[in-house]
């Protein structure tokens, strides 16, 4: 079975400053995807940044980018010039697809960023 | 454009009932996914809908079940409730074209509490 590991529980950043949230996965795959979704207080999830295994290229949103590892099975979110709206829980997540359909998101155990103002 | 609607947004039951849960996709999205969430399990996939189709399913027992309607709409139930099963229960959709790497809105959820 796939894992999502987050290591960091907790991240602390000072408004418009860069943070960097780690997270590794395991997989057999080689046709997946990687997700970053953002879970504020009101509980909705939305979608950051989204990255195909296929694609060298690391993926980019804005001030939202990632550093995508596959050989490390790495796959970690930078956000640039920290903002009090970026507080909120992050989750890493995994899809992949065994037999015909994708497998739904494998999630890590988030990280709750912190913005100091 | 309308989002994901979940309803309720709280419910509270006692061991034994049943509960069924609505979700409501963004028009012209096809596929609807539930998780549910939890503080000791995080959140972890229930299943997948894909035009009134069951198009893949996580690692739950038989009491969690789900359809989907014509219009795309689904409800989840949950029957012979567990104290276990108190939990956010988030809603997503998606437009289910390629079923693969596709992003997910996802609603507000449904608090449910087991008592």
């Amino acid at each position: 079975a796939q894992t999502v590991t987050q290591s960091q529980p907790e991240m602390s950043v000072q408004e418009a400053e860069t943070v960097t949230l780690s997270c590794t996965y395991d997989t057999s795959e080689s046709d997946y995807y990687l997700f970053w979704y953002k879970q504020p207080p009101s509980r909705q999830m939305i979608l950051v940044i989204r990255q195909e295994a296929y694609k060298q290229q690391n993926a980019t949103e804005n001030r939202f980018s990632v550093n995508f590892q596959k050989a490390a099975k790495s796959f970690s979110l930078k956000i640039s010039d920290s903002q009090l709206g970026d507080a909120a829980m992050y989750f890493c997540a995994y899809e992949g697809r065994s037999g015909g359909g994708a497998d739904g998101l494998t999630f890590g155990k988030g990280t709750h960023l912190i913005i100091q103002p | 454009k309308a989002g994901v609607t979940q309803t309720p947004r709280y419910l509270i039951k006692t061991r034994g009932q049943q509960v069924t849960l609505s979700c409501s996709p963004i028009s012209g999205h096809r596929s609807v996914s539930w998780y549910q969430q939890t503080p000791g399990q995080g959140l972890q996939f229930l299943f997948e809908y894909f035009s009134e189709t069951q198009r893949n399913k996580g690692n739950f027992p038989g009491r969690f079940s789900g359809r989907q309607f014509s219009n795309s709409r689904s409800e989840m139930n949950v029957s012979t409730l567990e104290l276990g099963d108190s939990a956010l229960y988030l809603c997503a959709s998606s437009l289910g074209t390629t079923g693969l790497g596709e992003k997910l809105f996802f609603g507000s959820g449904t608090q449910l509490s087991v008592l």
